[in-house]
């Protein structure tokens, strides 16, 4: 069965710290995800790969960085971690194909992050 | 720009009742796909289906069904015969035809069965 594991279910991290939120996926994917999900507010993509050390920008970057040195795994750095930072952060991956074949994603479990 | 709307934030139904929940979307892609996602309470989101803006033909899944209308920009999605364990945020989402596409959700709809 694919997994898409996340390190941490729950997080609490001081105003101001360097957090590191890890993925790690197991079924050879190229494509992986970083969304972060308020309420009221759905999924939203914070930055997204296509390949090893390969980064993209999603709809709300501001505040954050990633890093992929390794193709199974895709770390998430909030640089300094910020009360508005206080999240559910999900992970996906999903696999390259051909043009016109879009798979759907793999999520991981989540990690619950707060930022006191 | 594409985008996603769940209208419906929260609903509630007594179990056994058939609900839908409603998904409309925009797009100036001519081809793409659609999808629906179930979030239950562990957290996990699970795919349970992908649609090809080229087949409007309505899917059936056991309890499950979809309704893909192009002409209004829909996709809903009805349960029918609910049950408890389909307590859930279900999640709509759109995404281009390219294989480097990436995948816009709407809010989600909280559904809670009664029993």
């Amino acid at each position: 069965d694919v997994k898409v594991t996340q390190s941490s279910r729950y997080l609490v991290k001081r105003t101001g710290e360097k957090v590191f939120l890890e993925c790690v996926q197991d079924m050879d994917h190229e494509n992986m995800f970083w969304y972060r999900q308020d309420p009221g507010l759905g999924l939203r993509l914070i930055y997204f790969s296509y390949d090893v050390k390969m980064k993209e920008k999603g709809d709300i970057p501001e505040g954050y960085s990633v890093s992929r040195e390794k193709k199974e795994r895709f770390s998430l750095i909030l640089e300094s971690a910020s009360t508005n930072q206080t999240s559910m952060y999900l992970c996906a991956s999903s696999l390259l194909t051909g043009p016109g074949d879009v798979y759907g994603y793999t999520f991981g479990s989540g990690t619950r992050l707060t930022v006191v | 720009a594409q985008k996603v709307t769940q209208a419906q934030t929260e609903i509630s139904v007594v179990e056994k009742e058939d609900v839908t929940l409603d998904c409309v979307y925009e797009t100036r892609d001519t081809t793409y796909y659609l999808f629906w996602y179930k979030q239950p309470p562990s957290g996990e989101l699970v795919f349970l289906i992908r649609r090809n803006s080229f087949d409007e033909q309505n899917e059936i899944s056991g309890r499950y069904s979809w309704n893909f209308q192009k002409s209004t920009s829909s996709f809903n999605f009805t349960i029918t015969a609910s049950q408890v364990v389909d307590s859930a945020v279900y999640f709509c989402a759109l995404s281009g035809y390219s294989s480097a596409s990436k995948i816009i959700f709407g809010s989600g709809t909280r559904l809670s069965i009664r029993p």
